[in-house]
């Protein structure tokens, strides 16, 4: 997971409350995006970014707003928890978006409880 | 659209037993293929890869060969050890996109001495 970093790794919220899921990679990659993780549904795309500036929607993207104002950033901001985006989120990059044989990388992961 | 089917779990091993985890796709195109692993606590890690059709990815003694007419991945190990154990993921890419990653639900992978 070397050169993608998230923070924080872990966060207990309140139900209403906001929050930022931070993302920052050092390896210079166009593309970024945020994952999320439950139990039995492996990992589902909530947001992603082929490049500053740009941002779409993956299959989950309901309840999230997300920003890409430099390469290296890609915060994640949750606008009024509920206790259904309980998760574990990554945040991944890979080199360049449209080549789908490009390796992706993804963070060590940051653990987010809603009660 | 795009998806991934992969053989649930969970599953535990005896050392040196054989591994196959199933995984198989539904996409448009010609997608590349990945498996990647999530140990305890830790985030996924690329395992292999293979980006066209017979194309055989191989890493750490995993193996995974491309097959699409069958439109398989299936992940092998000929003999596994106890430091296999984690959750494995079969992913693909779409193929001409924006390289986002489709995931199977995972296969928690337990082996026992």
């Amino acid at each position: 997971n070397a050169g993608v970093t998230q923070t924080p790794k872990f966060q207990v919220l309140k139900t209403g409350q906001s929050m930022t899921l931070q993302c920052a990679q050092d390896m210079n990659h166009e593309y970024m995006s945020w994952y999320r993780q439950d139990p039995g549904m492996g990992l589902r795309l909530i947001h992603y970014s082929v490049g500053a500036g740009i941002t779409d929607q993956g299959e989950v993207p309901n309840g999230y707003n997300v920003s890409r104002s430099t390469t290296e950033d890609f915060p994640l901001r949750l606008l009024s928890a509920a206790p259904s985006q309980t998760s574990v989120y990554f945040c991944a990059t890979t080199p360049s978006p449209g080549s789908s044989g490009n390796t992706i990388y993804f963070g060590e992961g940051s653990w987010l409880t809603v009660v | 659209g795009d998806s991934v089917t992969q053989m649930e779990g969970p599953v535990t091993l005896s050392e040196e037993a054989f591994l196959t985890i199933n995984c198989t796709y539904t996409a448009t195109g010609y997608p590349s293929l990945f498996w990647y692993v999530q140990y305890p606590g830790e985030g996924l890690q690329l395992l292999l890869k293979a980006t066209k059709a017979d194309d055989k990815g191989s890493n750490k003694g995993f193996e995974a060969t491309y097959r699409k007419e069958t439109t398989s991945f299936h992940l092998e190990k000929g003999s596994v050890q106890v430091s296999d154990s984690a959750v494995y993921f079969c992913a693909l890419s779409d193929q001409g996109g924006a390289n986002n990653l489709f995931f199977g639900t995972g296969t928690r992978l337990t082996v026992i001495p």
